[in-house]
């Protein structure tokens, strides 16, 4: 079955870590995105990616990284500089990037919690 | 109803009664719209989608009414059941704003 898979579906960072949370699509898409959404919010862009190896920021894109070196891969890393790091983050993946009218399609999302 | 961006409003609704879930969006610029539905501990899952040269679109059991007088959009589900129970969010996006926006969404509670 074609999907996004996202890994894990809980992770938990201590003071000053990293952490990355995993992205995989086998839908064949050209673009993929990274949301966090909090309790009673709309979902936030984090940072997106039309194309390998390019990506963009988005609203929220202090205390993230990210890479692009496959299509079928778009890995977050949440610094220690994300000083508010909990929330339910969503990857998502489109055909056409953000002009194009596609529905973006979402996995199941990552659940990071601080210890 | 819901305004992209604000509260999360509850809708309680009879199995197979129809619901209407309300959408209200601010930029007129927008010319796209996709209905999400996102159950507890999932990810949003696609339901359907609409482009502004279009008033209504219908998919199984869904209907998407768009009104661009007043901005606003519903979604209208016949014959609600107990698997519909979730929370709906409508999402808009413009070529020229290059980014979907995100309403927070309508907590849909189905009673047996």
């Amino acid at each position: 079955d074609g999907g996004i898979t996202q890994s894990p579906k809980y992770l938990f960072r201590k003071e000053g870590q990293n952490v990355t949370l995993s992205c995989e699509q086998n839908l064949n898409h050209d673009a993929m995105y990274w949301y966090r959404q909090d309790p009673g919010q709309g979902l936030r862009l984090i940072y997106y990616s039309q194309i390998v190896n390019d990506f963009q920021k988005g609203d929220i894109a202090e205390g993230y990284s990210v890479s692009r070196e496959k299509k079928e891969s778009f890995p977050l890393t949440v610094t220690s500089a994300q000083k508010n790091p909990t929330a339910f983050y969503l990857c998502a993946s489109s055909r056409g990037g953000l002009v194009s009218n596609q529905p973006q399609h979402f996995g199941d999302g990552t659940r990071l919690s601080i210890l | 109803g819901e305004s992209v961006g604000l509260h999360l409003p509850t809708l309680s609704v009879q199995e197979g009664d129809n619901s209407i879930i309300n959408c209200a969006y601010s930029n007129s610029a927008s010319d796209y719209f996709i209905w999400y539905k996102q159950e507890s501990g999932k990810g949003p899952q696609f339901i359907i989608d609409i482009r502004s040269n279009m008033d209504k679109r219908q998919g199984q059991r869904v209907t998407v009414l768009l009104n661009k007088t007043v901005k606003h959009l519903s979604l209208q589900i016949a014959a609600t059941q107990p698997g519909d129970s979730a929370v709906y969010f409508c999402a808009e996006g413009s070529g020229s704003a290059r980014q979907l926006t995100f309403g927070s969404g309508t907590q849909l509670t189905v009673l047996p």
